[in-house]
């Protein structure tokens, strides 16, 4: 896992709410990725952020919100809109943007109830 | 986009024996392919990645392969351990932006 933390490690939440997730990393990356993750699939994209203030949309981003205020962190909020949010969340950075290992994060588990 | 394939059926097999897991891509040839392990509830790490201009890439136990003839790389565990056991997922980047496109994974059990 490196230096980076992901927190909750478990979230629960009620139908209707947001909930922000938290990602920070202390390893200097430009470049930060929230994935999620369901049973039996791969990783899919939901945002990136290559630079502080610019982040993109990928594969899945509907009903999903980040910010990028910082370089060491890159929060994700799961909002009300996203249908089907429970799912095991995973941030990762890299070095650079044509640099090629990825790192991850520990991952949250968010249940919503 | 590049589509990825890998075996979804776990791969079973003995303490001691090598396992092969495979990783097909359809599209174009990417410039690189990695290969991370996973365990359960946890993030992926990264083990390795061989670059297109090369057939072969070693690190301990592990070797991967890349055959960009037929679009695939092997995964190879030589004398594979309990300690082993994990899934394990092949990634490609994807376009411009380098940004990899990761396989479902294999899940490799290593019975005792």
């Amino acid at each position: 896992d490196g230096g980076i933390t992901q927190s909750p490690k478990y979230l629960f939440r009620k139908e209707g709410q947001n909930v922000t997730l938290s990602c920070e990393q202390n390893l200097n990356h430009d470049a930060m990725y929230w994935y999620r993750q369901d049973p039996g699939q791969g990783l899919r994209l939901i945002y990136y952020s290559q630079i502080v203030n610019d982040f993109q949309k990928g594969d899945i981003a509907e009903g999903y919100s980040v910010s990028r205020e910082k370089k060491e962190s890159f929060p994700l909020t799961v909002t009300s809109a996203q249908k089907n949010p429970t799912a095991f969340y995973l941030c990762a950075t890299r070095l650079g943007l044509s640099t090629d290992t990825q790192y991850f994060g520990p991952g949250t588990r968010l249940t919503v109830l | 986009s590049q589509k990825i394939e890998q075996n979804s059926e776990a791969l079973n097999i003995q303490e001691g024996k090598t396992a092969t897991l495979t990783c097909n891509y359809t599209n174009y040839s990417p410039a690189y392919l990695q290969w991370y392990r996973q365990d359960p509830g946890r993030g992926p790490v990264f083990l390795l990645l061989i670059r297109e201009n090369e057939k072969e890439k070693r690190k301990e136990r592990l070797k991967v392969t890349f055959d960009t003839t037929l679009k695939q790389s092997l995964f190879h565990i030589t004398a594979s351990q309990p300690a082993d056991s994990a899934t394990y997922l092949c990634a490609l980047p994807s376009g411009g932006s380098y940004i990899p496109t990761f396989g479902r994974g294999t899940s490799l059990i290593v019975h005792p």
